[in-house]
């Protein structure tokens, strides 16, 4: 089975920068998803990583590190609407590719 | 990227009664997830539909509860039977796809069924 990790909430300052992270246990990693989820509504697709280093897009950076299991979510310049859920994902191929997903971390983004 | 539709977006049922939540793509895909979220959970697999095969369920999920359709390659339909109040959440219908080089899942807007 698999096993993952992520805060349940975190809370940060708009204009600030947050570090959401994600801790997994799996025996065939095959990619580490992180997506956004408002409240009421359908998950966003963020960033894929599957090899080790930072993915950067815009405001938003995953980082991921094999070998210790674990992945981090970076959030720049924070704003108010960037208040929502992040959910960590992993794929593991002894799985049939599925994705299965951490718990998630609801931020909230204070003035 | 796929852009995906489910109806209905909610509803209210009551116990004992069964529910069909149909999911519409706008392309061909090989393979339709199908995703519980309970309230204030994160998403949990139910089973993954091909097209032309007995949908695979996860542990926990059997066919007489959940009966899932394909009939082709941009629909499918999850039923929930037999309600009971333990069955209200958000039911999400997922495909798999590319989104600036990467493969990822889109996911449908939800249907969220409240069971009384």
């Amino acid at each position: 089975g698999q096993n993952i990790d992520q805060p349940t909430e975190m809370t940060a300052t708009e204009g600030a920068i947050v570090q959401i992270n994600c801790t997994y246990q799996t025996s065939g990693f095959n990619g580490l998803f992180w997506y956004q989820q408002h409240a009421g509504e359908a998950p966003t697709f963020l960033s894929y990583n599957v090899l080790d280093g930072l993915e950067e897009k815009g405001r938003f950076s995953s980082f991921l590190s094999r070998s210790k299991g674990y992945s981090y979510l970076l959030l720049k310049e924070l704003q108010m609407k960037d208040s929502a859920s992040y959910l960590c994902a992993v794929r593991d191929r002894n799985a049939g590719n599925m994705l299965t997903f951490g718990g998630g971390t609801r931020l909230m983004v204070k003035p | 990227s796929a852009v995906i539709s489910q109806k209905p977006s909610r509803d209210i049922c009551q116990r004992g009664t069964s529910l069909t939540i149909q999911c519409q793509v706008d392309s061909q895909v090989t393979m339709m997830f199908w995703y519980r979220q309970q309230p204030g959970q994160s998403l949990t697999l139910i089973a993954t539909a091909n097209q032309g095969s007995e949908a695979t369920y996860e542990s926990g999920f059997v066919i007489d509860k959940f009966p899932i359709s394909r009939p082709n390659l941009t629909f499918s339909t999850l039923t929930v039977s037999n309600m009971s109040p333990e069955d209200s959440s958000i039911y999400l219908c997922s495909v798999e796809g590319t989104s600036g080089g990467s493969d990822t899942q889109y996911f449908g807007p939800g249907t969220r069924l409240t069971v009384l």
